[in-house]
């Protein structure tokens, strides 16, 4: 089975602080696949990022980035210098074979940005 | 606008009742995917289609189902509806069979189902 932890529900920051949301995944595959998506108020799921198994390298989009660390199974997302356009909840994701190749929410973080 | 159309946005109804939500995936996807997002289940996957083919199976109740057609637009029955199905159901679409790096599920604005 696999399985995606948030453990955090609910950060809440004043506009311009650096905000980092935590992945933990669990999977017994060898080749996966982790995701970020963010959900705005309006309530439509939009999709950040991608990230394979096999590629441990960081990646930077703007003022978004993302640390990932197969030795701790972490997939983090950082939001340098937040907006209040930030303010979302965010998904992180997993897919591999052992699920099926089923896509795996975790339960979201929502982020506040107070301006 | 993510390319992937799904009607009704809103549906208010009562319990016992029968209700169908559409979904048209983005041009040139074969995959159709339905999550539904609930207050206290997080997004459930609850079944993929591809090419008009049931390809995965989630946690989809017995009073759900769905189907894709020739020109791979879905649909998703409820019936026999509970207040617990209150939630908002999201159709995304793939190009390919499974989500990976390369096929990555574009979801669309969802429809939130009201059950009185």
């Amino acid at each position: 089975a696999q399985k995606v932890t948030q453990a955090q529900t609910e950060i809440s920051v004043v506009e311009k602080e650096d905000v980092t949301l935590d992945c933990v995944y669990e999977t017994r595959d060898t080749t996966y696949y982790l995701f970020w998506y963010k959900q705005p108020p309006s309530g439509e799921l939009v999709f950040l990022i991608r990230r394979n198994s096999f590629d441990e390298q960081n990646e930077i989009s703007g003022r978004y980035s993302w640390n990932f660390q197969k030795s701790t199974s972490s997939f983090n997302f950082t939001i340098t210098a937040s907006q209040v356009v930030d303010s979302a909840v965010y998904f992180c994701a997993l897919s591999g074979e052992a699920a099926g190749n089923k896509l795996t929410f975790g339960g979201g973080t929502r982020v506040l940005v107070k301006p | 606008d993510s390319g992937v159309t799904q009607t009704p946005k809103h549906l208010i109804t009562a319990t016992g009742q029968r209700v169908t939500l559409r979904c048209s995936p983005r041009s040139g996807d074969l995959s159709v995917y339905w999550y539904q997002q609930s207050l206290d289940q997080g997004l459930q996957f609850l079944i993929q289609y591809y090419n008009g083919e049931e390809r995965a199976k989630g946690n989809i109740l017995e009073r759900f189902s769905a189907q894709q057609f020739p020109d791979l637009h879905s649909e998703l029955n409820l019936s026999s509806l509970e207040l617990g199905d209150s939630a908002l159901y999201f159709c995304a679409s793939s190009p390919g069979l499974a989500p990976s790096g390369a096929n990555v599920l574009t979801f669309g604005a969802g429809s939130r189902l009201t059950v009185l």
